[in-house]
């Protein structure tokens, strides 16, 4: 089991509607969370980061995490073309500071 | 303006010639990370360095070496590239705070090619 997973997509949506992106982790102990968007041949870029359970809301974005469930999610409302990316979900390892990957879930917004 | 800076941004190389890609942040990060991106394996670390003198195996180490001599920079270096080597290569930095890593800013990457 990798210790951060995502589906890897595509997900397509149509403009205007909301986006949800998932991502599992198995490591209990972890107490942050990161949400990247990432163009493709660019670097990650930050979109929002949670530490507490519960939701936390950006403009568009709203972040969710549940330790019990150790899912984190992100949700994108009116979405846009140009939110058409891969969305990375990483999770802080607390031994060593560590951020784990998934591998990504590239999302299609269609106009 | 806070950046991460890497050089070069596109190589292309020989099987055995040695390499070394610059990483320069100017954040005062304690944290930084060298990572490699390939196609449907996401982002995977290959070193990392918590402070000056201090650096550690990711989850790819093998064929790599770095350095850590200045909290500024952390430098890649590929002893003797391969073709498996190929891959973009993106450098980051974060701070260390209340006992785990804030936002990690990453460099514009390095697209290596090594044939």
């Amino acid at each position: 089991q990798k210790e951060v997973e995502q589906n890897s997509g595509p997900l397509s949506v149509p403009e205007g509607a909301i986006a949800s992106l998932n991502c599992t982790y198995s490591d209990r102990g972890s107490q942050s969370f990161f949400w990247y968007r990432q163009y493709s041949g660019k670097s990650p870029e930050l979109i929002m980061f949670i530490y507490s359970n519960g939701d936390k809301e950006d403009g568009r974005f709203t972040a969710q995490l549940n330790k019990a469930s150790q899912y984190v999610s992100l949700l994108i409302r009116d979405s846009q073309p140009s939110d058409s990316a891969t969305y990375l979900c990483a999770v802080g390892r607390r031994s060593n500071y560590q951020l784990i990957w998934g591998a990504g879930t590239k999302l299609i917004i269609k106009p | 303006e806070a950046q991460v800076t890497q050089n070069p941004r596109y190589l292309i190389t020989v099987t055995g010639k040695k390499l070394t890609v610059t990483c320069s942040q100017n954040m005062n990060h304690e944290y930084m990370s060298w990572y490699r991106q390939d196609p449907g394996l996401g982002l995977r670390q290959i070193y990392y360095s918590m402070n000056v003198e201090v650096t550690d195996k990711g989850d790819v180490p093998e064929g790599y070496k770095v350095s850590r001599k200045e909290k500024r920079n952390f430098p890649l270096i590929l002893e003797s590239p391969s073709p498996n080597q190929t891959s973009l290569y993106f450098c980051a930095s974060s701070s260390q705070q209340g006992g785990g890593n804030t936002e990690a800013f990453f460099g514009q990457g390095t697209r290596l090619t090594v044939v």
